[in-house]
């Protein structure tokens, strides 16, 4: 079946680098994606890597994709106390579906 | 400004009422979702559009029902038969089906059912 874990919480301090890590069952994924979201509002698309692609980055954010074990992470260097959110994986099956795993909420310390 | 909005943000029924959650695009796109978020469970679909008109359920349909008459509007009704109504609802929408990776969300709707 389709499924998407994270790991619920991950505290760290400003100024070091948080990594959120996910896992997914559905090898046949053509997109995994990383989404943010502030406290009452809606989901904001962070960035996304093609099942084809190891990595990527985009200023503070690296995703690395490790297809044969179905991980994927987010890095974010530098954390901000404005990157306290919760970040969702999720991934798209081949009907174009998305899968959301649970979220991760980050908490950054000044 | 486009974007999608979603109203109230705040929503308070009694138990055995149905209630119908706002949401409206100005974005022209022809998909539209709506899903469930509830705490430690991420988001879970519960239906979503395609085009006007037509409509499927997701994964937790049962106790909810929606109209798609217009492009820009997808209202989601909550109905009595839901069990565990008390969430925060999120509507989503996506320039088609095919691209639902690039879904943009409402701000969402606390409901609370006493």
């Amino acid at each position: 079946g389709e499924d998407v874990e994270q790991s619920l919480f991950l505290s760290v301090r400003e100024g070091d680098s948080s990594v959120i890590n996910c896992t997914y069952t559905d090898s046949s994924s053509t997109y995994l994606y990383w989404y943010k979201q502030e406290p009452g509002a809606g989901l904001q698309l962070l960035t996304y890597i093609f099942s084809n692609m190891d990595m990527k980055q985009d200023q503070r954010l690296t995703v690395l994709l490790n297809k044969k074990d179905k991980h994927l992470s987010l890095r974010i260097a530098d954390t901000q106390t404005g990157d306290s959110a919760i970040y969702f994986c999720a991934e798209s099956n081949p009907r174009g579906k998305l899968i959301f795993g649970q979220g991760t909420e980050l908490s950054v310390k000044p | 400004d486009g974007g999608i909005t979603q109203s109230p943000k705040y929503l308070f029924r009694k138990e055995g009422q149905n209630v119908t959650l706002s949401c409206e695009q100005n974005l022209n796109h022809d998909a539209m979702y709506w899903y469930r978020q509830d705490p430690g469970q991420g988001l879970r679909l519960i239906y979503y559009s395609q085009i006007v008109n037509d409509f499927q359920k997701g994964d937790i349909a049962e106790g909810y029902s929606v109209s798609r008459e217009k492009k820009e509007s997808f209202p989601l009704t909550v109905t009595s038969a839901q069990k565990n109504p008390t969430a925060f609802y999120l509507c989503a929408s996506s320039i088609d089906s095919g691209r639902s990776y690039e879904q943009f969300f409402g701000p969402g709707t606390r409901l609370t059912v006493l």
